[in-house]
């Protein structure tokens, strides 16, 4: 199956500084991003995804770049609030599939 | 509208003990999931259901079982449980196959097993 790994496990940053995860996969054959936001106590949630027909796609702070040759996937999150400190997740998958292999986490801090 | 409502939050168990966490979601979702979530490990889906009727193994199944009750609900059950079942368990949905829509998730069981 896929293995999909997720870097660094843990980021601090400053309020209004810029922060960047990084994931990398093993099949080829995955085709779909997403990337998932989990606060204190609650499930995660969908913030934003990309498909492998598309290099990068934005949503207003958030952005999500796709390199296939060297198969890894990157979350920006530009201007940092303190709302944005949670444990973010990517995850792949074959994109018509019905389960997604996710990243071990990474739990981002941002300091006020 | 509630989403997607795990019961219990919280259960404690002894080993060899057995426990059914239940699931329900008010969206009318086809597609419903069990992830297990362990400290460094990330999710890891255990067994869903792609619709009403239908259940397959995840990743890691073993230990557990599963009912789709109906297209609301979907349980999970704990035969004779062991403390390396201990984990937060989470349930999800989606209106169709997981990666033309998001999963949405209730916000888990923490199961303890002693």
């Amino acid at each position: 199956g896929e293995n999909v790994e997720q870097h660094p496990s843990t980021l601090s940053v400053q309020e209004g500084d810029s922060a960047v995860i990084k994931c990398t996969y093993s099949d080829s054959a995955s085709n779909y991003f997403p990337w998932y936001k989990q606060e204190l106590g609650k499930g995660p949630q969908l913030i934003i995804d990309i498909r492998s027909n598309v290099g990068e796609k934005k949503d207003q702070r958030i952005a999500v770049t796709l390199n296939k040759t060297a198969k890894h996937f990157s979350l920006h999150i530009t201007e940092t609030q303190p709302e944005d400190s949670a444990v973010y997740f990517c995850a792949a998958s074959i994109s018509g599939a019905n389960n997604l292999f996710f990243g071990t986490g990474t739990r981002l801090t941002v300091i006020p | 509208n509630a989403g997607v409502t795990q019961t219990p939050k919280f259960q404690v168990l002894k080993t060899g003990q057995s426990m059914t966490l239940q699931c329900a979601q008010d969206m009318n979702h086809n597609s419903m999931y069990w992830y297990r979530q362990d400290p460094g490990m990330g999710l890891r889906l255990i067994y869903y259901s792609a619709s009403e009727g239908t259940t397959d193994k995840g990743e890691v199944p073993n230990g557990y079982n599963v009912s789709r009750l109906n297209k609301r609900e979907f349980s999970l059950r704990l035969e004779s449980a062991a403390p390396s079942q201990t984990s937060v368990y989470f349930c999800a949905s989606t209106l169709g196959r997981v990666t033309n829509q998001p999963q949405h998730f209730g916000d888990g069981t923490r199961l303890s097993i002693l």
